[in-house]
Parts: C-alpha cells; structure tokens; sequence
C-alpha cells in the first residue's frame, strides 16, 4: 500500500521554466514533509521540508505548497536550471515511539533542458 | 567529516550466499536506517536503529538481518542472498528524528 503518491513520474521542462511535482498522502498521521533531491550515483539529499502548520516554504527557488486538507503538497522549482536536473523524492513521516519513519514516493526523474 | 560512508559500492552475489554491508557515519547521530531502492518505487525502509545496541523492523525486514554494536556503525546482513534482493541499498543517519544523511549508496546484483 503506497502510502504516499507522487506524479508525475518524469518531467521535462525548458531552462528557466518552472517544474511542479505533486504528492498526495492517506496518513493523517504525517506531520513532516521533506523532499529530497537525488543525483545519479548518489544518495538523496535533503532539499526542503515543511510541517503542517504553514502553507508554503520558500528556499531559494524552491517552493513546498501545503494543502492539509486536501492532503496534498507540491515543489515547485522556479527558473528552473539543467543542474537541477535529477530525480526528486517527496516523503512524509510521522512519530512512532522514539522513531520517525520517513515512507517516500516513487519519485519524478526532472529534466531540464538547456 | 566524511559523513555516512557505506562498504562496499558494488557487489555481485550467488543465489544463497551471505553477505554483510557497513554503513559508518562520523556525525555522533543516534539514528541510523537501512533502505532499498528499486525503479519506480521510491526508498524503502528495511530496519532501523535509535541508539547503540537496538534495532527495529521497518516496511520490508524479510530476509535481512542488522546489527548496531557501536553508535557510528550499522550493519545490514543477508544470511541467504535471492534474486529479489537485487537492488541498491543506501544506509542514512540523523540526530534526532527529522533530517537524514544518506550514504552513496551499495548496489547489489543476486544472480
């Protein structure tokens, strides 16, 4: 049961574009809201996260969108860059006990065109 | 500061044969995890570890064992290695509970 769905699976935008890729949860349990940015051959990074207490978090040119009622929250990569071309994962992870789970989406493979 | 390093990067098993891979991280974080990922479906958790000397199951357990005898290092062994196991394992650590430090990565090939 995927618990987190993100679409689209890949993206091909044209430099200076703005990319969108949306994640929807069931869990409404989750309280964290991460992304996370992949290059290939290397393990994801840490790109912007945000919790259900805002509706938007801006870093740079990375935007998170957060519709708790909806259950739904989005990145949008403004001007977007050929370096910004990867593959972008979106999680979400509630407390259990001491933990924290982070249960991610399947991903969407960007790719920016120059 | 190298942190979190995985051994070995590449690996090519027979059906049935064990193996151990290390994740070691130098950031003195209490948690570490053990991940699979596969095309098309995202990371998922293996098992996990809140401090020296604990382990949890997470989402796919079966088939994997894990070990974390000391704070910097945790352990992900396969006692009889399947072809379904093919795939690349990243190790990630955090301080408390929010963000996590993945590794590059090990890709296992289980012929």
């Amino acid at each position: 049961q995927q618990q987190v769905k993100q679409s689209p699976q890949s993206l091909i935008v044209q430099k200076g574009g703005i990319s969108i890729i949306n994640c929807a949860y069931e869990n409404t349990a989750f309280d964290y809201f991460p992304w996370y940015q992949q290059f290939p051959g290397k393990g994801p990074a840490l790109l912007i996260a945000i919790r259900p207490d805002v509706s938007e978090k801006k870093e740079g040119r990375f935007t998170i969108s957060f519709n708790k009622s909806a259950k739904q929250f989005s990145l949008h990569i403004m001007d977007s860059q050929p370096g910004d071309s990867a593959t972008y994962f979106c999680a979400a992870s509630a407390r259990s006990g001491s933990a924290r789970q982070l249960t991610f989406g399947s991903g969407t493979q960007l790719t920016v065109l120059p | 500061n190298a942190g979190v390093t995985q051994t070995p990067k590449f690996r090519v098993l027979k059906t049935g044969q064990s193996m151990t891979l290390l994740c070691a991280q130098d950031m003195n974080h209490e948690y570490m995890y053990w991940y699979r990922q596969d095309p098309g479906m995202g990371l998922r958790l293996i098992h996990y570890s809140v401090g020296e000397g604990t382990t949890a199951k997470g989402e796919v357990p079966d088939g994997y064992n894990v070990s974390r005898l000391k704070k910097q290092n945790f352990l992900l062994g396969l006692e009889s290695a399947a072809p379904s196991q093919t795939s690349v394992y990243f190790c990630a650590s955090s301080f408390h509970t929010d963000t996590q430090y993945f590794g590059p990565g090990t890709r296992l090939t289980v012929l």
